[in-house]
């Protein structure tokens, strides 16, 4: 079975304090590994796939990297809109369509 | 643009009430999914369809229906048979068997009173 993992569940941070999230998963194939943003009451929108050990992405403050047990999300001088839960999925390669999600990470910066 | 859109934002159900969550797409996606998120748990998959006229249940589907009669929508039916229906539902859609992601709609919140 599929299993994803993230840590720590809420991070504080302060302006500019960069900081990494975690994603550690279990699959017998990976497809791909994503990541999400999501603000309070809102559905999540993606942020990166990664899809091979050693494969970096990055996006304004945010570079997702991909090792074969583990993804890290990192955050470099985050600011206070940076603040949101960011979830982590995987798609096993013997699963047609399905991501299983982690419970997410809630980032919070303070200004 | 195109887009998800899921309705109503929020909904409230009685006891013994069936209620239907809508979900459509205009990204010309085949699948389609409804995932339930509850505070401090994951997303977890009650149904998904890869094509029109044809649907699968995810983890969770005891207490949920659902039906695929045009590629753009998707709604999900909450019966009176799902114990503990208040979450928020999440619908998305994906093309290449989700190998580039999903696309999520805005949610719909739904409370039984």
């Amino acid at each position: 079975e599929d299993q994803v993992t993230q840590s720590p569940e809420a991070l504080r941070l302060q302006e500019g304090e960069s900081s990494s999230l975690n994603c550690s998963y279990t699959v017998s194939g990976l497809r791909g590994l994503f990541w999400y943003r999501q603000d309070p009451g809102k559905g999540p929108e993606f942020l990166f796939t990664l899809y091979s050990a050693g494969e970096e992405k990055e996006k304004e403050r945010l570079k997702a990297t991909l090792t074969k047990k583990e993804s890290f999300l990192h955050i470099t001088a985050p600011k206070p809109e940076d603040s949101a839960t960011y979830l982590c999925a995987v798609q096993d390669s013997g699963s047609n369509y399905k991501l299983t999600f982690g419970k997410g990470t809630l980032l919070t910066v303070n200004p | 643009d195109g887009g998800i859109t899921q309705s109503p934002k929020y909904l409230f159900r009685k006891e013994g009430q069936n209620v239907t969550l809508s979900c459509e797409q205009n990204l010309n996606h085949d699948a389609m999914y409804w995932y339930r998120q509850d505070p401090g748990q994951g997303l977890r998959l009650i149904y998904y369809s890869q094509i029109v006229n044809d649907f699968q249940k995810g983890d969770i589907a005891e207490g949920y229906s659902v039906s695929r009669e045009k590629k753009e929508s998707f709604p999900l039916t909450v019966t009176s048979a799902q114990k503990n229906p208040t979450a928020f539902y999440l619908c998305a859609s994906s093309s290449d068997r989700g190998s580039g992601g999903y696309t999520f709609g805005s949610g719909t919140r739904l409370t039984v009173v």
